[in-house]
């Protein structure tokens, strides 16, 4: 079956310009999460799906980022005015259920973000 | 709030040799899980293994075995014969069983295979 796609797979933009990137988890997976991944911060945690309800937003870094996710499915997470410092590569997972530790996340192939 | 310390941000391993690439952990909770995934060059991230805090067996897949000690809070990963295909970025992540599982990561061991 389909495993987890994201798109646009890179995305270049000037400073203070929005971006969305879209997240498709694997049919069927009820939780999705959404993960940065940069030279200077490792990965991050960002935020966390159960369904369409972010129950954890906790890794968001700053209120330029939002996300949202529809008929418990695809998840949009979006950048306002963007900074160099969200130059990134963004991943997106999904797993069965968000309510047990054993669930393997399946990540996507990133997007990277390079902001100029 | 839990912390994965990865000491080995590179190592080499001689083809066909078995290799430890160590991880431990902090947590107050009794109920977490242990991830190992693999990120070659390609950028994904590749799910290696798993090991649950209430389980006794330490867990293998195939090449993969995780030694699993909780009184040190450890969960290093063992790769035996190792491969060529085995040279990529190795990282280590923890899971709380009550906290919506996201994943915390640990800063990565970059394993290269000599030939």
């Amino acid at each position: 079956g389909a495993g987890v796609s994201q798109s646009p797979s890179n995305k270049v933009t000037e400073k203070g310009k929005d971006v969305e990137l879209r997240c498709d988890p694997i049919s069927g997976h009820t939780a999705l999460y959404w993960y940065r991944q940069s030279l200077g911060q490792g990965l991050e945690f960002l935020i966390y799906f159960q369904g369409n309800s972010a129950p954890d937003k906790s890794g968001l870094p700053s209120d330029r980022f939002s996300a949202e996710r529809t008929g418990g499915s695809v998840s949009t997470l979006t950048i306002q005015r963007t900074q160099q410092e969200d130059s990134a590569v963004y991943l997106c997972a999904s797993s069965l259920s968000g309510t047990h530790s054993y669930n393997e996340q399946f990540f996507g192939p990133g997007t990277r973000l390079t902001v100029l | 709030a839990q912390k994965i310390t990865q000491t080995q941000p590179g190592m080499f391993v001689q083809e066909k040799e078995a290799v430890t690439l160590d991880c431990t952990y902090d947590t107050s909770d009794q109920s977490y899980g242990l991830f190992w995934y693999k990120q070659p060059s390609s950028g994904e991230m590749i799910f290696l293994i798993y090991q649950g805090s209430y389980d006794e067996q330490n867990a293998t897949e195939g090449r993969y075995s995780l030694n699993f000690q909780k009184a040190r809070k450890s969960a290093n990963l063992v790769i035996s014969a190792s491969q060529l295909g085995d040279s990529a970025m190795y990282f280590c992540a923890m899971s709380l069983g009550n906290a919506g599982n996201m994943l915390t990561f640990g800063g990565g061991t970059r394993l290269m295979v000599k030939p």
